[in-house]
């Protein structure tokens, strides 16, 4: 099972608007309702920001949210903040009943 | 509050095996699974997050990733609440941080993760 495909990086100004995808095959994300996206700030442990595709857990900001398109998932942050400088992974269960990460993503606040 | 608890650094020598634990307390729910994650260090994300397996502590019942089968087991003693992972034949590349995480069963999702256990294989 490949690592799901991510942009190594993308970055964005306070308050702006940026997307994350996460681009897979139709033995993941193309055939799972179970995508969860990650935030891993540096020397911390992951941290999920979403799950089943676009739902947010109790406690994470408003400002993220997720989708799905066939087989590319996408997240996004709007109204960007300093805090929201980390790395996000994608995560998709699989046909197989196994799951696999994204590449990752390094997130840059300019 | 779940706390899930690992065991320490380890240093290997190629060929050799590993067996890192991951103790849960505080009420984990009553159906849950614990996965297993690893990050080689440096700059992530250059090294990323790879799914290695995941055990249901009530049934034992394991999954673990097809490239990992042959060199992976998942076992557990469940009058302790403690999960451990065993990788076997290691080489350099195995050289990682090893998560263990909870996921409530049934939510697809990692709720609680361990604080890592640095893995280094050299010679």
């Amino acid at each position: 099972q490949s690592a799901l495909t991510q942009p190594a990086s993308v970055s964005g100004s306070p308050g702006q608007s940026i997307t994350i995808s996460c681009t897979g095959s139709s033995s993941d994300i193309g055939n799972s309702n179970h995508v969860s996206w990650y935030q891993q700030h540096p020397g911390k442990v992951p941290k999920v920001v979403i799950y089943d595709v676009n739902t947010r857990p109790l406690g994470v900001s408003d400002h993220f949210s997720g989708s799905k398109s066939g087989n590319t998932a996408s997240l996004t942050i709007t109204g960007l903040q300093a805090e929201d400088e980390a790395d996000y992974y994608c995560k998709s269960y699989t046909v197989t009943k196994t799951y696999v990460f994204g590449t990752g993503t390094k997130v840059t606040v300019l | 509050q779940v706390q899930l608890v690992q065991s320490g650094t380890e240093v290997k020598r190629p060929g050799a095996s590993v067996r890192v634990s991951c103790k849960a307390s505080g009420n984990p729910f009553n159906n849950y699974f614990i996965h297993w994650v690893r990050q080689a260090p440096g700059q992530a994300p250059g090294q990323g997050l790879e799914w290695i397996g995941t055990i249901n502590p009530n049934t034992g019942t394991t999954r673990v990733a097809q490239m990992l089968q042959d060199r992976v087991t998942l076992p557990r003693d469940m009058s302790t609440n403690t999960m451990y992972m065993e990788v076997s034949s290691l080489r350099p590349d195995d050289t990682a941080v090893y998560y263990c995480a909870l996921e409530a069963a049934g939510t697809y999702f990692l709720h609680y993760w361990g604080q890592g256990a640095l893995v280094t294989v050299s010679s």
